[in-house]
């Protein structure tokens, strides 16, 4: 079955500094991946979707690129401030025959210290 | 334009009775997921609807679990002689098609505890 596979430990780091999380994945290859920001006792809120045939998406401070060759895609926040401060989720869909639904990795905690 | 409005925030239920969690998606939107998140964990997907039909239910439980989305009225989970480890928080989302290709809109949860 798929599995996808994001780092559990927190990542801490220094304002001003650029954040990068990582999201693997197992076998199929999706066509769609996404990026989601949750906060403690709150909902996931979408940030960024990246398609397959995309390298590079960049929204303000934040970028996302998808490697389908390493299967892996990798989220950066530059110029970090404490409110990004937050759990980042990545999301897969696996492409034709999926009925619509995301797959969420289990997220990795990012702390930014003032 | 309200966001996806779920109730209630907190329910507490002893074992062996009944939850009802309801979802109402955002106006204009006939996609409704139902995840669960148990505490330390990711999100799992329980089941997908659209008005009056379920699409895919391969992540609920075969008993006890049940969800329905009426033409009318909210999506409601239902979750039949609770046990203590139905204690989670339960996210609806929504979105205007399947979610795919396009955000999904969440909720800000129910939170469950089986006492």
């Amino acid at each position: 079955s798929q599995k996808i596979e994001q780092n559990s430990e927190a990542l801490n780091i220094q304002e001003g500094k650029t954040a990068t999380l990582t999201c693997n994945y197992t076998n199929y290859s999706p066509a769609y991946l996404q990026w989601y920001r949750q906060d403690p006792g709150r909902g996931p809120v979408f940030l960024l979707l990246i398609r397959e045939n995309e390298k590079e998406k960049r929204k303000e401070r934040l970028k996302v690129t998808f490697d389908t060759t390493l299967k892996q895609s990798l989220f950066h926040i530059t110029a970090s401030q404490p409110a990004d401060s937050a759990t980042y989720l990545c999301a897969l869909d696996f492409g034709s025959g999926n009925t619509g639904k995301l797959i969420f990795g289990q997220g990795t905690t990012l702390q930014v210290k003032p | 334009n309200a966001g996806v409005m779920q109730n209630p925030r907190h329910l507490v239920r002893r074992r062996g009775q009944e939850a009802r969690l309801r979802c109402s998606p955002m106006k204009g939107h006939s996609h409704v997921y139902w995840y669960r998140q148990l505490p330390e964990e990711g999100l799992k997907f329980m089941v997908y609807l659209q008005k009056e039909n379920i699409i895919d239910e391969s992540g609920m439980p075969k008993e006890r679990f049940s969800a329905e989305f009426p033409k009318e009225g909210p999506s409601i989970l239902r979750i039949q002689q609770v046990v203590r480890g139905d204690s989670a928080a339960y996210f609806c989302a929504s979105s205007p098609r399947g979610m795919r290709d396009t955000e999904a809109f969440f909720g800000q949860g129910t939170r469950l505890t089986v006492v």
